[in-house]
């Protein structure tokens, strides 16, 4: 059973290109997590999405970011015009299910680079 | 006052020692608490979960909560040095956030 996949594993983009970064959750599994982390920091949570719905985005900055995890295919976290604060590593986790015991399972991260 | 609060250490444990990690949290609501292991450049992994009140033990590892202190920990017992790594405390506020702390970096020395 595979686990979480992430690609590109690693992302360099100029200022003002866009990154798109994808997310294939483990077999199963249809809630996605979408967290940023900074050197040396913890895990900031930005969107939460089920199947073609986001349930709670209130973790992403309201301009340039979006989300989405249609019906086929992986979740895409979707940065426009990218700036040099976007630079961090993006994780992606996946759960069974929400609820109080919705276990994460992280996948190996994106780290995007912005020259 | 942060939502997850951890000490950022290091915490320096000889090998063979108690390693005692602690986080608290300010959501009384909250319901859900993990604690993760993140070597460096890699991605957390789950350890731990714990819901009720008391101890949960797994193998080395002891989750303790309670919740009437807002207070959630985790015991590595025999640390060895395979185990230094950021130890991330995660809550669930009810709902669908999981709120992390800022880790704690644990080393054990040989």
């Amino acid at each position: 059973n595979a686990g979480v996949m992430q690609n590109p594993r690693h992302l360099v983009r100029r200022r003002g290109q866009e990154a798109r970064l994808r997310c294939s959750p483990m077999k199963g599994h249809s809630h996605v997590y979408w967290y940023r982390q900074l050197p040396e920091e913890g895990l900031k949570f930005m969107v939460y999405l089920q199947k073609e719905n986001i349930i709670d985005e209130s973790g992403m900055p309201k301009e340039r970011f979006s989300a989405e995890f249609p019906k086929e295919g992986p979740s895409i976290l979707r940065i426009q015009q990218v700036v040099r604060g976007d630079s961090a590593a993006y994780f992606c986790a996946s759960s069974p299910r929400s609820g109080i015991d919705n276990e994460q399972f992280f996948g190996p991260g994106t780290r995007l680079t912005v020259l | 006052q942060k939502e997850v609060e951890q000490n950022s250490g290091p915490l320096s444990v000889p090998e063979g020692a108690i390693a005692s990690l602690n986080c608290t949290y300010s959501d009384r609501g909250s319901q859900s608490f993990f604690w993760y292991r993140q070597y460096s450049g890699k991605s957390p992994e789950l350890i731990m979960f714990i819901y009720s009140n008391g101890d949960k033990e797994d193998g080395r590892f002891t989750a303790q909560l309670n919740k009437a202190s807002q207070y959630v920990s985790l015991l590595i017992r025999d640390s060895q040095p395979s185990d230094s790594a950021t130890y991330l405390c995660a809550v669930g506020a009810g709902g669908f956030k999981t709120i992390f702390g800022a880790g704690t970096r644990l080393f054990v020395k040989a």
